[in-house]
């Protein structure tokens, strides 16, 4: 079966400081891969996504890159603010022998991140 | 256009009462779904479906029946609420174009849920 495995949490870094999240992941088949953002008291927001092998999805100032020898999409930032502090879930969604995903996502476990001034 | 909407916000049960969270959505979207999240365990699948009348299961579908009459609703029953059902409930939606490898999902705010 698929599984998504991100680093502990929670992690705790002070203004402009660099982020490393990281995710590896197991999967039958070929998966697109997703990070979503939770900030406090709302839903999932789609950060980025990338779909085939060494793909780099960015968004506001993140970046993550499809590793398919290694299994891994760690999410960057170089310089993080506060209004970066939220929930990082990784996440995969594989697709069924005709090409579909049917909309179900495998999760990992969410890496709380904390940003000082 | 307000997206994927969730009803009620929060609700609290006693064991054994039986409720349905409400989800919605206004996109047109085929494929619908619903997650629990748990404190570090990220989010696990519950049901899903693929369009109107087709449901399945998903990881942890044990305690909780759903049924697709339209594209816009799929609601979430609860038949004898338990406390393990404490949890936080996203609806999602999305759809998959011809072509594409996969879809982008849009997630609900949530049904915060307490059984005591």
């Amino acid at each position: 079966g698929n599984s998504v495995t991100q680093m502990e949490g929670p992690v705790t870094l002070s203004e402009e400081a660099f982020l490393t999240i990281n995710c590896t992941y197991t999967a039958t088949g070929y998966p697109s891969l997703f990070w979503y953002v939770q900030y406090p008291g709302e839903g999932l927001q789609l950060l980025l996504k990338a779909t085939k092998a060494d793909d780099k999805g960015s968004n506001k100032g993140f970046e993550a890159t499809y590793r398919k020898e290694t299994t891994s999409f760690h999410l960057e930032k170089g310089s993080v603010q506060v209004s970066d502090s939220a929930v990082y879930f990784c996440a995969l969604s594989g697709l069924n022998a005709g090409g579909t995903s049917y909309g179900k996502l495998t999760f990992g476990q969410g890496t709380i991140l904390t940003v000082h001034p | 256009n307000a997206g994927v909407t969730q009803t009620p916000k929060f609700q609290v049960l006693k064991t054994g009462q039986s409720m349905t969270l409400q989800c919605a959505q206004d996109m047109n979207h085929e494929y619908m779904s619903w997650y629990r999240q748990d404190p570090g365990m990220g989010l696990r699948l519950i049901h899903y479906s693929v369009g109107a009348g087709i449901t399945d299961q998903g990881e942890v579908p044990n305690g909780y029946n759903v049924s697709r009459s339209t594209t816009e609703d799929f609601p979430l029953r609860l038949l004898s609420a338990a406390p393990s059902q404490t949890s936080v409930y996203f609806c999602a939606s999305s759809y998959q174009s011809q072509g594409m490898r996969t879809d982008t999902q849009y997630f609900g705010p949530g049904t915060r849920l307490t059984v005591l």
